[in-house]
């Protein structure tokens, strides 16, 4: 069946890139995409990209997608303490899957 | 404007309450689902309403009783809830139900507690 996987964890010192990697199994998935979701929030959609994409950039915001190893990374440039949140992995097909989330932990 | 509001933000139940969880979009959406996530999880399906329709229920008990009154409105009506009902209850909406191509777009949910 369909499985994203990320990591659980991401600690990383202000001002570094942040870079969060997340692996898919289902190759038919059209859109893949993070979500951001901060203490008590909802789900905020950061950014999708299209499967026939290699990279999609958005101001500090990098996708990349290697589409044969079914990986996507999501890197965030210059993170700032209101990076502090949990990032969802997700891929749609007939609805959307989401990996558990990856804390990401901003150091002083 | 991409924004789904929720109210509550916070509700507080007994078991043997009847209560009412609400979403709103005016994006012109015709897909509106609901999610439920416990801490430190991922969301997870509950139901899907297409063009004001039922498309999907992801096997949810029918103490938990969706209703889409009209494209701009979702409701979740809760009964008879248990203890372990206590979540996130986070809406979301789309344009369409249409394979991998719809992006959904999440209200800030509803955080349900149970007594």
């Amino acid at each position: 069946g369909e499985d994203v996987e990320q990591s659980l964890f991401l600690s990383v010192r202000e001002g570094d890139s942040s870079v969060i990697n997340c692996t898919y199994t289902d190759s038919s998935s059209t859109y893949l995409y993070w979500y951001k979701q901060e203490p008590g929030a909802g789900l905020q959609l950061l950014t999708y990209i299209f499967s026939n994409m290699d990279m999609k950039q958005d101001q500090r915001l990098t996708v990349l997608l290697n589409k044969k190893d079914k990986h996507l990374s999501l890197r965030i440039a210059d993170t700032q303490t209101g990076d502090s949140a949990i990032y969802f992995c997700a891929e749609s097909d007939d609805k959307i899957i989401f990996g558990k989330g990856t804390r990401l932990h901003i150091l002083p | 404007d991409t924004e789904v509001t929720q109210t509550p933000k916070h509700l507080v139940m007994g078991m043997t309450n009847k209560k009412s969880l609400k979403c709103e979009q005016h994006m012109g959406h015709r897909a509106m689902y609901w999610y439920k996530q416990k801490a430190k999880k991922p969301p997870e399906l509950m139901f899907v309403y297409s063009y004001e329709k039922l498309s999907i229920n992801e096997s949810v008990p029918s103490r938990f009783s969706p209703e889409c009154p009209n494209s701009s409105l979702l409701n979740l009506h809760l009964h008879a809830l248990q203890p372990e009902d206590s979540a996130l209850y986070l809406c979301a909406s789309s344009p369409q139900i249409r394979t991998g191509t719809d992006t959904q777009y999440f209200g800030p949910g509803t955080r349900l507690t149970v007594l």
